[in-house]
């Protein structure tokens, strides 16, 4: 069974950099992106961006300019890192995992996201 | 960016009720099309992707339809467990989501 755990810090100052960890259990990294998400309080869902097995990215671009999103697959594990962070970036931050079913001309290959992490409150605060 | 708008936002409805939630794309999403159910503090559980087709251990009373630009989940009888809020996502050019469909008791 696949399981996804997250972790990082959960509060932090302005521009401060925010670091997350997914530990991925049970499951293969290769044919897959894995994705972070994120939920502001009592909002709704914002994809922030993915990346494969062999490391290659997509970011959503209205976050391109501070996101980098890398993964060490010999720890079984992918990371988010967020800079600059302002009040606005609070939310609620996810990990998740998306099936490769297709590669596009521009060689996107969007997903939908069949496994999640529990999810990381950060709160951004002065 | 392709924005997707779900309607109703709130849904007031009893136990054993047919339920029809509405997702539509601002451009043509093909049929790249999921969606979601979160209960408050969880994290979102896949119910259906490729607009129709069932995720794996998904009640059959979940089912969606619909391609380009309008789709939706049905719920042919809403069970005390479904009372939780719905998202509709697309993934014809990276991922978009809709703002979310709360199903409430009447």
């Amino acid at each position: 069974q696949v399981q996804l755990q997250q972790w990082g810090a959960g509060l932090l100052k302005p521009p401060e950099t925010l670091s997350l960890i997914c530990a991925v259990y049970g499951g293969s990294f290769n044919g897959y992106y894995w994705s972070w998400i994120r939920q502001p309080p009592g909002k709704g869902l914002e994809w922030i961006g993915d990346i494969n097995h062999s490391g290659s990215t997509n970011y959503n671009p209205s976050l391109k300019s501070r996101v980098t999103i890398s993964i060490d697959t010999s720890k079984n594990h992918f990371s988010l890192n967020l800079s600059s962070v302002t009040a606005a970036d609070t939310a609620v931050y996810y990990c998740a995992r998306g099936p490769v079913s297709r590669i596009t001309i521009s060689g996107v290959a969007p997903v939908y996201f069949d496994y999640w992490g529990q999810g990381t409150l950060v709160t951004v605060s002065s | 960016d392709i924005q997707m708008t779900q309607s109703p936002s709130t849904l007031s409805t009893s136990v054993g009720d047919r339920v029809t939630i509405t997702c539509r794309a601002s451009q043509s999403v093909g049929s790249w099309l999921a969606w979601y159910q979160q209960k408050p503090g969880k994290a979102p559980k896949l119910l259906i992707y490729k607009a129709s087709t069932l995720y794996s251990g998904v009640p059959s009373r979940f089912s969606g339809s619909g391609s380009g630009t309008e789709f939706t989940l049905t719920i042919s009888s809403l069970q005390p467990d479904d009372f939780a809020i719905y998202y509709c996502q697309q993934y014809n050019t990276y991922s978009t989501f809709g703002q979310g469909t709360k199903v409430e008791i009447k």
